[in-house]
């Protein structure tokens, strides 16, 4: 049983396209969140949900916009693909509440390759 | 200044040693401090997480935190060629908030 999933493994296209990544949760955590790992595998925040609502938003450009339909997706849409968006995205999820630790599990990842 | 330092390795070492990993860090407002292990193309894996300053201990691995010193540490014990892979620390005030991870560290291990 995945716990924490992500669609599609592999992406590749080219500049000025917009695309999209899926992530799902079947842990029942209502935390989620995306991170992005470069080439140099430095791993960044991104995103997180609580509740289908946005808690954090790093310094990311507004070409990047998160969605969570429910508690159990969030996934990324990317608008206008560039060179410098080429790296590994990562989906995690936690439970943040008083019977939650910190702990977030992460997904397969995804490695987005623009051309 | 970064907020969580970690060096990058490689770090080798011959099968059944010790190993020690390191990280320091910045913000007096982290509370939690996390290892992930990740191997080449696959997600991070969350070894063991602690709770403000303190060991813990979990088969092989031992964390310990020093917050006094904003110093956290992974030993593993009786090193396999298997542990060989990235290891992430991580750290996070709580709540919702996204991890702060350093580097990671490459450690190989030689059979």
């Amino acid at each position: 049983d995945t716990a924490v999933s992500q669609t599609p493994k592999y992406l590749v296209t080219q500049m000025g396209n917009d695309k999209s990544i899926k992530c799902e949760q079947n842990l029942g955590h209502d935390t989620m969140y995306w991170y992005k790992q470069d080439s140099k595998k430095f791993l960044k925040i991104m995103f997180s949900y609580n509740n289908k609502e946005l808690i954090i938003n790093e310094t990311v450009p507004n070409r990047f916009s998160p969605k969570s339909p429910d508690k159990a997706h969030l996934n990324l849409h990317i608008n206008s693909l560039e060179l410098g968006d080429s790296a590994v995205y990562f989906c995690a999820s936690s439970h943040h509440g008083r019977t939650g630790g910190p702990e977030q599990f992460f997904g397969p990842g995804t490695r987005l390759t623009v051309l | 200044q970064k907020e969580v330092e970690q060096d990058p390795g490689p770090l080798s070492v011959p099968e059944g040693a010790i190993v020690s990993l390191n990280c320091t860090y910045s913000n007096s407002a982290f509370q939690y401090f996390m290892w992930y292990r990740q191997y080449s193309r696959k997600g991070p894996e969350l070894l063991m997480y602690t709770y403000s300053s303190g060991n813990k201990e979990d088969g092989r691995f031992t964390a310990q935190v020093d917050k006094s010193s904003k110093y956290i540490s992974l030993f593993i014990r009786d090193s396999q060629p298997s542990d060989s892979a990235t290891y992430l620390c991580a750290m996070t005030g709580g709540g919702a908030d996204g991890l702060t991870f350093g580097k990671g560290t490459h450690l190989i291990i030689q059979p």
